[in-house]
């Protein structure tokens, strides 16, 4: 199986600066359809997961354009240009290239 | 508005089973997979498997094979994830989750609010 590994697994991050997360997987997350399925979900303190990017790079709808994904594959990165209290909680990558479909351990993001 | 509404908390003893719907609501049912995924406390999340709500066909982690079962019933757009002979180990939180939005069948991008099981003695 493919291992997903994220890094840090916690994020100080003083208000208004930026803040990265990265996401390496053991193998390359190409799919033999050419895309590469791997997505970030956020999850708030006592709320259920949110999917923010999918396919490396698109933000769904109604996220905010300070979030934005990158990478190639099995290297990606999450980063939030300007983060906001609201930002606050556990971020996940998700690979779905391979089966069974696999989560980061999740990278904690919190407020200094 | 598209959503997923779970069932309630459940408590079970060690070695019973459990039972958990996720009703659908405005959106086509059966045009979308429903996933399962678990969270244990101050865990991260972990894919038990899925459904394809139109023809009932299901696919699981090697780690549930044996003990989840996936069903649904089209006439209430509801699906249903049961798992047998609970352990501790089980305690978690449940969510369904499907990608009514997007194409690929694993871009989530709708949650159940999540179902609390409690597997204790």
């Amino acid at each position: 199986d493919i291992v997903m590994t994220q890094t840090p697994l916690s994020s100080p991050v003083t208000l208004g600066q930026p803040a990265s997360i990265s996401c390496r997987s053991s193998q390359s997350l190409v799919h033999s359809d050419g895309n590469t399925y791997l997505s970030w979900l956020q999850q708030r303190p006592g709320q259920p997961p949110r999917l923010l990017i999918y396919k490396i790079s698109n933000r769904f709808s109604g996220v905010p354009d300070r979030f934005s994904g990158s990478g190639a594959g099995t290297d990606f990165t999450l980063k939030i240009s300007r983060v906001e209290a609201e930002d606050v909680g556990v971020y996940y990558c998700m690979q779905a290239t391979q089966f069974p479909p696999l989560f980061g351990q999740g990278t904690k993001l919190e407020i200094k | 508005q598209v959503q997923l509404v779970q069932s309630g908390a459940e408590v079970k003893k060690p070695g019973a089973s459990v039972k958990v719907s996720c009703k659908a609501s405005e959106y086509t049912f059966t045009g979308y997979y429903i996933h399962w995924v678990r969270q244990a406390p101050g865990q991260g999340l972990e894919w038990m498997g899925r459904i394809k709500p139109n023809s009932g066909g299901t696919n699981y982690a090697q780690k549930f094979q044996g003990r989840v079962t996936m069903t649904r019933d089209t006439s209430t757009a509801t699906a249903y994830m049961a798992l047998s002979r609970l352990s501790s180990d089980d305690t978690a939180m449940y969510y369904c989750a499907s990608n009514v939005q997007l194409d690929y069948y694993y871009d989530m991008d709708v949650w159940g609010q999540g179902t609390t099981v409690t597997v204790s003695s």
